[in-house]
């Protein structure tokens, strides 16, 4: 069976630090792996996905993951924060059929 | 990617009452889904919803408390029946794109049960 660990349900970063959100992942099948932000009050937004091929992965607004097969990890980065990118963050993992097993979130705060 | 309305996007409600929430698509897909977030919770996969056949429920969700209706390809609902606190969620529709098991999802549906 598939699952999703987030390790973390709250990070802090300051303002132009680098944002490291992590998400180990467990799967009898090759995964293909999602990374979604929800803003307050809004629904999931894709950032990025990790199907086949390239294991660096790269998002939209600066984000990117690496998918370590070794490590069963899919963490996501972005280099420099901004305060626009306070949200929460769900790491998901396909489980067949169309559906997704989704970690427990974690909650980005962006300090100035 | 497509694009996904939902109505309402929030209401309050008493409980014992059924409210309907409406999932709109602006495009055909085959494969629709209902979620569930509670509060400061993640995402809870509630049933899974084709066209054409019953939906697909997942442990723990019932027919009887979350029916679902699937008349065309662009198109569901979900209806919380007999609704109590505990319902208070949001519940997001979410469709499959052209990329196989990437799933885009609606602005979500904010229930309140007084």
């Amino acid at each position: 069976a598939q699952s999703v660990t987030q390790l973390g349900s709250h990070v802090s970063v300051s303002e132009g630090a680098l944002v490291l959100l992590r998400c180990n992942y467990s799967s009898s099948v090759p995964p293909y792996l999602f990374w979604y932000v929800q803003y307050p009050n809004q629904g999931l937004q894709l950032l990025l996905k990790y199907t086949t091929g390239a294991t660096l992965v790269k998002g939209i607004n600066g984000f990117e993951a690496e998918f370590k097969k070794s490590e069963t990890s899919f963490h996501l980065t972005k280099p420099s924060a901004h305060m626009s990118d306070a949200a929460e963050y769900f790491c998901a993992v396909s489980a067949g059929g169309g559906k997704l097993i989704f970690g427990q979130g974690t909650e980005l705060s962006v300090k100035p | 990617s497509a694009v996904i309305s939902q109505k309402p996007s929030r209401d309050i409600c008493q409980r014992g009452t059924s409210l309907t929430i409406q999932c709109q698509v602006d495009s055909q897909v085959t494969m629709m889904f209902w979620y569930r977030q509670q509060p400061g919770q993640s995402l809870t996969l509630i049933a899974t919803a084709n066209q054409g056949s019953e939906a697909t429920y997942e442990s723990g969700f019932v027919i009887d408390k979350f029916p679902i209706s699937r008349p065309n390809l662009t198109f569901s609902t979900l209806t919380v029946s007999n609704m109590s606190p505990e319902d208070s969620s949001i519940y997001l529709c979410s469709v499959e794109g052209t990329v196989r098991e990437t799933q885009y999802f609606g602005p979500g549906t904010r229930l309140l049960v007084l």
